[in-house]
């Protein structure tokens, strides 16, 4: 069964400091691949996306992540976070119409 | 501008009452969603719609219905309430029509107690 994994699941963060958040999944297909964030009392909204090409997607506010196909993976980057970020970050595999979410990671940046 | 309403935004209800959720998008997307999140566990399916008269059951559906008469709206139904339904209830959007419409578009969401 598809699946998707983010093994952390609480990270708190220095202002300046560099972000990687990890994504794992389990799907042998193409696929395709999302971050969402969700900030504090608001609804989700997508950072950014993955289907196809170049393996390095940029998205807003800053945010990047790259897809390695034979690591199944899609980690999410930011080189400098911001008190701002301080939000839930979901990664996702949509597989047909139908979104697979992992757990989430909360991210807390002390200013 | 489109959007996805939910309403109503919180409620509080009893063990065992009826209780139904609205949905209401205006970015006429084919394709609707109902998630619950609940801290550890991320956003769940509950439900599903291609289309209108179309609905599926996702990873979590027992305990919950929908129907969808129309493009618009895709309300959820708790037939019976039940503690373990206290959750926050997130709907979702998207358009099957390639490009930036495969994207989920979600409400604000509604924060479900029972007691």
């Amino acid at each position: 069964a598809q699946s998707v994994s983010q093994h952390n699941h609480h990270v708190i963060l220095s202002e300046a400091a560099s972000l990687e958040l990890g994504c794992n999944y389990s799907y042998g297909g193409t696929v395709n691949l999302f971050w969402y964030v969700q900030y504090p009392g608001q609804h989700l909204q997508l950072l950014l996306k993955y289907f196809s090409g170049d393996p390095l997607v940029k998205g807003i506010k800053g945010f990047e992540a790259e897809f390695i196909k034979s690591k199944f993976s899609f980690n999410l980057r930011k080189p400098s976070v911001q008190w701002s970020d301080t939000a839930e970050y979901f990664c996702a595999l949509r597989r047909t119409y139908k979104y697979i979410f992992g757990t989430g990671t909360r991210l807390k940046v002390l200013a | 501008d489109a959007e996805i309403t939910q309403s109503p935004r919180h409620k509080i209800t009893e063990t065992g009452r009826q209780v139904t959720l609205a949905c209401h998008q205006t970015w006429n997307h084919n394709n609707m969603f109902w998630y619950r999140q609940d801290l550890g566990h991320g956003l769940r399916l509950i439900h599903y719609s291609y289309g209108v008269q179309d609905t599926n059951k996702g990873e979590v559906s027992d305990g919950y219905s929908v129907s969808r008469s129309n493009t618009e709206d895709l309300p959820l139904t708790l037939e019976s309430a039940a503690s373990s339904q206290t959750s926050v209830y997130f709907c979702a959007s998207s358009d099957p029509v390639g490009g930036a419409g495969d994207t989920q578009y979600f409400g604000p969401g509604t924060r479900l107690t029972v007691l």
